[in-house]
């Protein structure tokens, strides 16, 4: 099946800075979804990526997929608190379910 | 109003113990599925459901088994608690075809002593 790396691990930034996290795979994907998870809560679904180099734009969020459709990433422009939790990267989806990234704990210092 | 809902919400048992985990979605989607999170936060698929038809990563121990009495519901039944079980499970749903978003239940933590 796919797989999908995705780093950092952790991030610490102070409130304002920009964030980005990196999700790549060794195989050409279908599609990548992105997903953050608040500090005990449940994953919440941001985006789908399908495009070769697509960009898609949430507010301070962009989100892009490579033009070999093997990585993606997501940037936080000007990081505010209630950015904190953890952001997952996921491939596949439908009958498999998805493949998902070990996360990125986002850690905002004000 | 709440669209994937599981119960209960913590779980501590015993080793050994043989306990369920229901979940139902009011969103009328085809597909649902079962995820273990661990300490480390990491997600893995376990269980997909679609229309009777059960996909079972080749990974879940067979004391795992998902039950689903009808669409709307798919419970997760484990036997023989194992201290390596305790973890966060989500219920998940989507609508069938491509590759749609997940729409996760708040989870249940399963802490075995």
């Amino acid at each position: 099946g796919q797989q999908v790396m995705q780093i950092p691990q952790y991030q610490h930034v102070q409130e304002g800075e920009d964030f980005t996290t990196y999700c790549n795979s060794s195989t050409t994907l279908s599609n990548i979804q992105w997903y953050k998870q608040r500090p005990g809560g449940h994953p919440v679904f941001l985006i789908q990526l399908v495009k070769s180099g697509e960009v898609k734009k949430q507010k301070r969020l962009t989100f892009q997929f490579g033009e070999a459709k093997k990585n993606s990433s997501l940037h936080i422009t000007a990081t505010q608190t209630t950015d904190v939790g953890t952001y997952f990267c996921a491939a596949g989806g439908g009958a498999d379910g998805l493949t998902f990234g070990k996360g990125t704990h986002l850690i905002i210092q004000p | 109003d709440t669209a994937v809902s599981q119960t209960p919400k913590y779980l501590v048992t015993q080793m050994g113990n043989d306990k369920s985990i229901k979940c139902e979605q009011n969103l009328g989607h085809d597909t649902m599925y079962w995820y273990k999170q661990d300490s480390k936060k990491f997600l893995k698929i376990m269980f997909s459901y679609n229309n009777k038809e059960l996909i079972i990563n080749e990974t879940v121990p067979n004391r795992f088994s998902p039950k689903s009495p009808d669409k709307a519901h798919l419970n997760l039944h484990i036997n023989s608690l194992e201290l390596g079980d305790s973890a966060v499970y989500f219920c998940a749903s989507s609508p069938t075809g491509g590759f749609q978003p997940q729409h996760f239940g708040d989870g249940t933590r399963l802490s075995i002593l």
